[in-house]
């Protein structure tokens, strides 16, 4: 298995922009986290989907951000208008319900994110 | 609030050398807890999952140990390599909260030689 795909790898974008990330989970997996991490938060969870369902979105930061699932093979993670305070890296990772229950988490390479 | 703290936050050791990093917990009803090991510019492996019914795991040189009782969590690495530089993080799932974790800061270890 090719693990979490990520794109962009690298975005750099001014201030005001829209910005889309993009994230293909690993093929089975049932569960999607987005992450941010920042040298000042560290790694944030900002949003997470079971079944392609928003379960919790509690840690976005605000409402310029968005994300979606239409499909279990897809999500993206949308800033609308970005800002510089935006600039962090973007993770997400994928996970699946074993017999055991174990959910491990598995984490794409991510996305660096410059806000200018 | 559950909150994860990792000491020391960063590491220096001569190779060879035998070490154990600690993560702490404040609420001790965890589902399990994962050490993760992340490279300079890269995303984040997983090394071990612990369950909270266990004591213990162990992948090569590596052994994760839980007490959750007193909500802790040792990373044992043996016979440290330069490869082993990068900064280790662990993070808790609580019961009950979903699949949500809640990351420690990590602490940055170098090994060298």
């Amino acid at each position: 298995d090719a693990g979490v795909i990520q794109s962009p790898r690298h975005e750099v974008t001014e201030m005001g922009q829209e910005v889309t990330l993009r994230c293909k989970p690993i093929s089975g997996h049932n569960s999607l986290f987005w992450y941010r991490q920042t040298m000042m938060r560290g790694l944030e969870l900002l949003i997470y989907f079971n079944n392609n369902v928003p379960i919790d979105d509690s840690g976005m930061p605000e409402d310029r951000f968005s994300a979606k699932m239409p499909n279990a093979s897809f999500s993206t993670l949308k800033i609308q208008p970005s800002e510089p305070r935006d600039s962090a890296v973007y993770f997400c990772a994928s996970s699946l319900a074993n017999q055991r229950g174990s959910y491990e988490q598995y984490f794409g390479p991510g996305t660096r994110l410059t806000v200018t | 609030k559950q909150e994860v703290t990792q000491i020391p936050a960063a590491l220096s050791v001569p190779e060879g050398e035998n070490l154990v990093l600690n993560c702490s917990f404040t609420d001790s009803a965890i589902y399990n807890l994962q050490w993760f090991r992340q490279d300079p510019g890269k995303g984040l492996t997983s090394l071990l999952l612990i369950q909270s019914s266990q004591r213990e795991q162990t992948s090569g040189r590596l052994n994760a140990s839980l007490d959750k009782s007193s909500g802790r969590s040792t990373l044992y690495i043996a016979a440290s390599q330069p490869g082993d530089s990068a900064t280790y993080l662990c993070a808790v799932r609580v019961t009950g909260g979903g699949n949500k974790l809640t990351f420690g800061t990590g602490t940055q270890l170098k090994v060298e030689l």
